[in-house]
């Protein structure tokens, strides 16, 4: 089993362009979760995804979309890249809310 | 509203020498407890949780965390750390059956020879 994959691993964008990082899973899990982790702040949730077709905001999700057309799949898109955007980027997958949430391994994005 | 408390930052440590990390939370309802370890450059992976039954939890490279409802604490230790328990810990909780988490801010363990 791969779990939960995520792509890419780096990137650097500049202000203002757009990109969309994308997050796979193969457990057949319903939820999905995308957070972000800067430095001495542990973790801010995003978005979350509770089945295909189905997202719901988190805490922090201004400057991102996301969507959920398959169980696998849940990519996060920024629209308009800023630098206080730069951070690392975790997707997640669980059975359920009250479940372990498996993570990938994380992307690293610098925006400049 | 329910919050989680890591009372640490930082906990620096010698090699074979005894560690607890203190997590406190609070929620007027029944909770899951879990304590998920970030090794450096990774994501994070699960260390123990509990859900049920046994207030103590163990893991198995050696942690233990114990469920204490009447000080709402699920504070993590290990007997003996080595170098390899270097990383960041982080404790969280799922309360009243919600669809997510609540994350605490992590404990930077740094196990030093």
């Amino acid at each position: 089993n791969a779990g939960v994959t995520q792509t890419p691993k780096f990137r650097i964008l500049k202000i203002g362009q757009s990109m969309t990082l994308q997050c796979t899973q193969d457990m057949n899990h319903n939820y999905m979760y995308w957070y972000r982790q800067d430095p001495g702040m542990g973790l801010k949730l995003i978005y979350y995804s509770v089945g295909a077709g189905i997202t719901d905001k988190g805490e922090v999700p201004n400057g991102y979309n996301v969507s959920r057309s398959t169980t696998e799949d849940f990519p996060l898109r920024l629209e308009l890249a800023a630098p206080s955007q730069t951070s690392v980027y975790f997707c997640a997958s669980s059975y359920s809310g009250q479940d372990t949430q498996y993570f990938g391994p994380g992307t690293r994005l610098t925006v400049l | 509203a329910q919050s989680v408390t890591q009372l640490d930052s930082q906990v620096p440590v010698f090699e074979e020498a005894p560690v607890e990390l203190r997590c406190n939370y609070s929620s007027s309802v029944s909770v899951y407890l879990f304590w998920y370890v970030q090794y450096p450059n990774q994501g994070l992976q699960l260390l123990l949780k509990y859900l049920s039954g046994s207030t103590l939890v163990e893991s198995i490279n050696g942690f233990e965390a114990e469920f204490n409802k009447s000080q709402t604490s699920f504070h993590l230790r290990k007997p003996s750390v080595h170098i390899s328990d270097t990383a960041e810990y982080f404790c969280a909780v799922n309360a009243g059956n919600n669809r997510k988490l609540i994350w605490g801010l992590g404990t930077s363990l740094a196990v030093n020879p």
